[in-house]
């Protein structure tokens, strides 16, 4: 079945660590995206990709880092400079929104949950 | 800029009631969509329903059916005959129509939690 694998499903960071967040599509999607959920703060973009080899700042990136080198995969590194990284992270992805696909949804991943040690 | 506003941080139903979940949004644009996504305990974002702001129609999937008031900017989610399963947090995403470089980008609200009694 086509979907998007996010992994791990739980990751701990210690003090002045960088960890890496893995997301993986087969849904031979252009564009994918990565969120940060907080409670009571809805989904918050950090960056996203619209075809390989370029990446684009959202909302909230300072902190992290991506890179696009294959299409089917996207992952996020929360660096040492993110001064608070526990939260929900959610990968998604989606067809490129043009033309007969205006209407297309973003798939999600099952996300990954990062806490501090 | 276009923000989504959910003004019901909790909600709660009975069993085989009738439920309606507010989303509003502010936006310059004649032309966007609008999204209303669940997320149940397991924390997978699931899509329930979709809405072109061109089509005067309001969408309906099965239980799930929308109010799309676009003057007054707002996209409201009724669920019919309430199901225990439907518990979950709800969000409302705007996305816009343009063709610059962020177009796919989902603005979303801050979610409503639905409860739902048995």
């Amino acid at each position: 079945d086509g979907g998007i694998t996010q992994s791990p499903k739980y990751l701990f960071r210690k003090e002045g660590q960088n960890v890496t967040l893995s997301c993986e599509q087969n849904l031979n999607h252009d564009a994918m995206y990565w969120y940060r959920q907080d409670p009571g703060q809805g989904l918050r973009l950090i960056y996203y990709s619209q075809i390989v080899n370029d990446f684009q700042k959202g909302d909230i990136a300072e902190g992290y880092s991506v890179s696009r080198e294959k299409k089917e995969s996207f992952p996020l590194t929360v660096t040492s400079a993110q001064k608070n990284p526990t939260a929900f992270y959610l990968c998604a992805s989606s067809i490129l929104p043009l033309g007969l696909y205006s209407n297309q949804p973003q798939h999600f991943g099952d996300g990954t949950r990062l806490s501090i040690l | 800029a276009q923000t989504v506003t959910q003004s019901q941080p909790e909600m709660s139903v009975q069993e085989a009631e009738t439920v309606t979940l507010s989303c509003t949004y502010d936006t310059s644009e004649s032309d966007y969509y609008l999204f209303w996504y669940k997320q149940p305990p397991s924390r997978q974002m699931i899509l329930v329903i979709r809405q072109e702001a061109y089509k005067q129609q309001n969408a309906t999937e099965n239980r799930f059916s929308v109010n799309f008031q676009k003057a007054a900017k707002s996209f409201s989610l009724k669920i019919s005959d309430s199901q225990l399963g439907d518990a979950a947090m709800y969000f409302c995403a705007y996305r816009s129509h343009n063709y610059g470089g962020s177009q796919g980008n989902l603005i979303f609200g801050k979610g409503t939690k639905l409860s739902v009694k048995p």
